[in-house]
């Protein structure tokens, strides 16, 4: 079964908006880590927060992380049509483990 | 760089027939790891290669599927004889270190069609 369960499913939103995609897990971890696919693409990494980080930036990105309620947020502002894609998180269990990947996010941005 | 390269991008095959994708991996990457992607299960890991040696194979569907990596440039995943529930895009990654450790760099996958 997956580790990571993303929330919510599908996030439809307008252009200039903020999103905002959960990711919750259920085992200890080293590092939780973003990807984003684009329909019939392979996936890219976004960004890998450590477990002993709370919070980190990237561009428009910001990701946070509780280890201890085990979720992990994704925030994209001010949102683009370009954003729309489906949002994985994945995390690893103990180093040298598989990344096991969540179910996903589909965010569809309007223009 | 070009990349993680697969290869075909798409194949179309009948029930019974033998599927080989392939896979060369970032050069100086020294984990490979073979996925597969459907609308019913999401992204599974099906094996995972580090130094060229198979390390989990645990997500290996049936003895249909096998994995070689005979060098770190080049990776195959073969399913002989192949079945209509097999048809799913296969991706192949790579990353610098272990598993988890690193981010991953996937290739543009092999989208499988198994009549």
């Amino acid at each position: 079964s997956q580790q990571g369960e993303e929330d919510p499913q599908a996030l439809s939103i307008q252009e200039g908006e903020n999103a905002t995609m959960n990711c919750s897990y259920k085992t200890s971890i080293n590092n939780l880590q973003w990807y984003r696919q684009n329909s019939g693409r392979g996936l890219v990494h976004l960004i890998l927060i450590r477990s002993n980080e709370r919070e980190k930036h990237s561009g428009r990105l910001r990701v946070t992380l509780d280890t201890s309620k085990k979720s992990s947020s994704l925030l994209i502002t001010a949102s683009r049509a370009a954003d729309t894609a489906s949002y994985f998180c994945a995390t690893d269990g103990t180093q040298g483990s598989r990344l096991t990947f969540g179910e996903g996010t589909q965010l569809t941005v309007n223009p | 760089d070009a990349g993680v390269i697969q290869s075909p991008r798409h194949e179309v095959t009948e029930m019974g027939q033998e599927v080989t994708l392939r896979c060369k991996p970032i050069s100086g990457h020294n984990s490979l790891f073979w996925y597969r992607q459907t609308m019913m299960r999401g992204l599974e890991l099906l094996i995972y290669f580090n130094n060229n040696v198979p390390i989990d194979d645990s997500g290996m569907p049936e003895d249909r599927f096998s994995a070689k990596m005979p060098n770190a440039s080049f990776s195959t995943l073969k399913i002989q004889p192949s079945e209509p529930r097999d048809s799913a895009v296969y991706f192949c990654a790579s990353t610098l270190g272990v598993a988890g450790s690193n981010e991953q760099f996937f290739g543009p996958g092999t989208r499988l069609t198994v009549l």
